[in-house]
């Protein structure tokens, strides 16, 4: 059974720094890029990223371009969604999803990770 | 940029057969695949239609895409409606592997 398995909620403070990870498993991990949207509260998805774990191909949204940093660890068959300095604003439900090649379809999606940004 | 546009909300009797539209902005919509996700309140999203007219494994045949390519659009058609299909539906295509979302959908079943 393929699965995404999401790391916990998190509650941070303005300037602070956080890494969130999203875990695959049941697949090869490495032949499927890793895409991460978030979800605003009470609001729609939007599409931030997606990286290639086999070489670590990156494409960002320019949205989030400069915002975010994704990266994977093969190792683990983890990819990894980071904030250098987290504002208000990126208070938040991330969710990552195991995306098709050809297509770029979301085959499969992670449970989210809740971001809570406040002072 | 390419940007796709749903209607706000759709509302349907139980039984009935509902359609969900998804405008793209420019271009040709049938350019690129068009996916659809069914995002119940408080959970994770559900692919329910992949590359147009695809259901993944598990999703009832009552979830059809379609492409209208003289109107530029694609659509959703959930027939057979149950309680269980509230949810907001989110299309979603690519240009050049970046993801685009409509700004979803919220289906009442009355």
């Amino acid at each position: 059974e393929v699965q995404l398995v999401q790391s916990g909620a998190e509650v941070k403070k303005p300037g602070e720094s956080l890494k969130i990870s999203c875990q695959g498993s049941g697949y090869t991990f490495a032949a499927y890029y890793i895409a991460w949207v978030r979800q605003m509260p009470g609001k729609g998805l939007e599409w931030m990223g997606m990286i290639y774990p086999a070489d670590s191909e990156l494409k960002y949204s320019p949205s989030f371009q400069g915002q975010v940093t994704l990266s994977v660890d093969k190792s683990v068959n983890t990819a990894y969604l980071q904030w250098s300095s987290l504002r208000a604003s990126d208070t938040a439900v991330y969710y990552c999803a195991r995306v098709a090649s050809g297509s770029y379809w979301p085959m499969n999606w992670g449970q989210g990770t809740l971001v809570t940004v406040s002072s | 940029n390419f940007m796709l546009t749903q209607p706000h909300s759709v509302s349907e009797s139980p039984g009935k057969t509902v359609t969900i539209s998804c405008t793209g902005s420019s271009g040709s919509i049938a350019g690129n695949y068009v996916h659809w996700s069914q995002q119940r309140p408080g959970s994770a999203p559900l692919t329910v239609i992949y590359d147009n007219d695809d259901r993944p494994s598990g999703v009832p045949d009552r979830f059809s895409g379609s492409i209208d390519r003289s109107s530029n659009s694609a659509s959703l058609t959930i027939s057979g409606l149950r309680a269980e299909d509230e949810a907001d539906y989110y299309c979603q295509s690519s240009e050049n592997g970046n993801w685009v979302f409509g700004g979803g959908t919220k289906l009442t079943v009355l």
